[in-house]
């Protein structure tokens, strides 16, 4: 089965504890992302990485860190600077070919909640 | 700074009736757009992609169009059933080569009452 996996699916951090959540894919994809999700908000862009050893930050890149040392894996860190964590967590990975025809896939999610 | 706005934010219909969901965004030069679906506490499924040359895409019930001339996006679910019951997301790909960097709207939750 082609997809992405994200785990925990569920996560819980006491305050100034850093946690980590996974995201793996199988599509051979060259692009993965990390998004947050909060009620009556969408979904923002934290990070993305179009290659291994490279990524960008996105808009809400601040209390977070990524590191994508395999092409199939972009792991999360969330970090005790990160004010407000309590959220869902969205891992997706695209082609990067400049094709018009280009969809974005997403894992199932990590609901993080902070104690 | 590109916006995407999805009114209304929730829509109860009852069963068998033709939808529209509406999606606007106020900048033009986009390279693609994308309907997805989000049952509760899970991940994302796309449905349609249409690309910035496109006016629409249909896939079995569902039909999106595109007017990138006013900044519009509509998907039209036909023939609604319970299970089409979930929040209906839209997002715009920047025009920017390379990775897909999408700005996503809030979403439009529907529910379908049999």
């Amino acid at each position: 089965d082609g997809g992405i996996t994200q785990s925990p699916k569920y996560l819980f951090r006491k305050e100034g504890q850093n946690v980590t959540l996974s995201c793996e894919q199988n599509l051979n994809h060259d692009a993965m992302y990390w998004y947050r999700q909060d009620p009556g908000q969408g979904l923002r862009l934290i990070y993305y990485s179009q290659i291994v050893n490279d990524f960008q930050k996105g808009d809400i890149a601040e209390g977070y860190s990524v590191s994508r040392e395999k092409k199939e894996s972009f792991p999360l860190t969330v970090t005790s600077a990160q004010k407000n964590p309590t959220a869902f967590y969205l891992c997706a990975s695209s082609w990067v070919l400049d094709r018009s025809y280009n969809e974005q896939f997403f894992g199932p999610g990590t609901r993080l909640t902070v104690l | 700074k590109q916006e995407v706005t999805q009114i209304p934010a929730a829509l109860s219909v009852p069963e068998g009736e033709n939808l529209v969901l509406n999606c606007s965004f106020t900048d033009s030069a986009i390279y693609n757009l994308q309907w997805f679906r989000q049952d509760p506490g899970k991940g994302l499924t796309s449905l349609l992609l249409i690309q910035s040359s496109q006016r629409e895409q249909t896939s079995g019930r569902l039909n999106a169009s595109l007017d990138k001339s006013s900044g519009r996006s509509t998907l039209y679910i036909a023939a609604s059933q319970p299970g089409d019951s979930a929040t209906y997301l839209c997002a715009v790909k920047r025009d920017v080569r390379g990775a897909q960097k999408l700005v996503f709207g809030q979403g439009t939750r529907l529910t379908i009452n049999p």
